[in-house]
């Protein structure tokens, strides 16, 4: 496909209980981020991938969030013993290089639909 | 400090006229300021962004006003259509080690443009 597609769109699940969210970048883009947007807010970042390595992390809540990206092209969002809390829009976005030498502008973020994730 | 401050949380106008969603800022590090636009449903969607050297940018009926001094910028939606009616939301970001570009972005800015 032409953009960031998602799946599923819709999750809904129960506490305690994991889940999988799956994110398929652009094709050819070796920068994969996670952001997650609750309601009325904007989106906040929680990791960003330089091809398969998790370059910047510092954005996931606790240790019950990982994500993977072991080819370097499709990203999992993992969330072990869901919580309320998690409930919100995950989003993924890519971007051509992800790197951004001094004084150029950084390339576009394209985002996907996202993944509502509801947890009962 | 991380944070990007946005106002208005929501705004009216008719169409033709002039929204203005302002946005500040307090980390003198960041340089660059990308304004995205998100539909129910969809994901947020690049409009234009600016860098701090730069005190204007227009790309059609969309205009960034950046203010280095006051760290403030503002977009500014010329002749607007009802079509406009999205969620805005301001955003920035700064280099880590030549890479990241994880944006840091404020809470929105629902606009509703009446026919």
């Amino acid at each position: 496909g032409a953009g960031v597609s998602q799946t599923p769109s819709n999750k809904v699940t129960e506490k305690g209980k994991y889940v999988e969210l799956r994110c398929d970048p652009i094709s050819g883009h070796t920068a994969l981020y996670w952001y997650r947007q609750s309601l009325g807010q904007g989106p906040e970042f929680l990791i960003y991938f330089q091809g398969t390595g998790a370059a910047d992390d510092s954005g996931l809540p606790n240790d019950r969030f990982f994500a993977v990206r072991p080819e370097g092209s499709v990203s999992t969002l993992k969330i072990q013993r869901t919580e309320r809390g998690d409930s919100a829009v995950y989003l993924c976005a890519s971007s051509s290089t992800g790197l951004r030498p001094l004084g150029l502008v950084a390339d576009t973020q394209y985002f996907g639909p996202g993944t509502r994730l509801t947890v009962l | 400090q991380q944070q990007v401050k946005q106002s208005p949380q929501s705004l009216i106008v008719q169409k033709g006229g002039i929204p203005i969603i302002n946005c500040a800022y307090e980390n003198t590090a960041f340089d660059y300021f990308p304004w995205y636009q998100q539909f129910p449903g969809k994901g947020p969607a690049l409009l234009i962004a600016i860098r701090p050297d730069v005190s204007e940018k227009k790309e059609g009926r969309f205009t960034i006003s950046f203010n280095k001094s006051a760290k403030q910028f503002s977009l500014h939606i010329m002749d607007s259509q009802p079509g406009d009616s999205a969620t805005y939301f301001c955003a920035a970001s700064y280099i880590i080690s030549g890479a990241t570009n994880k944006l840091i972005f404020g809470t929105g800015t629902l606009l509703a443009v009446q026919p």
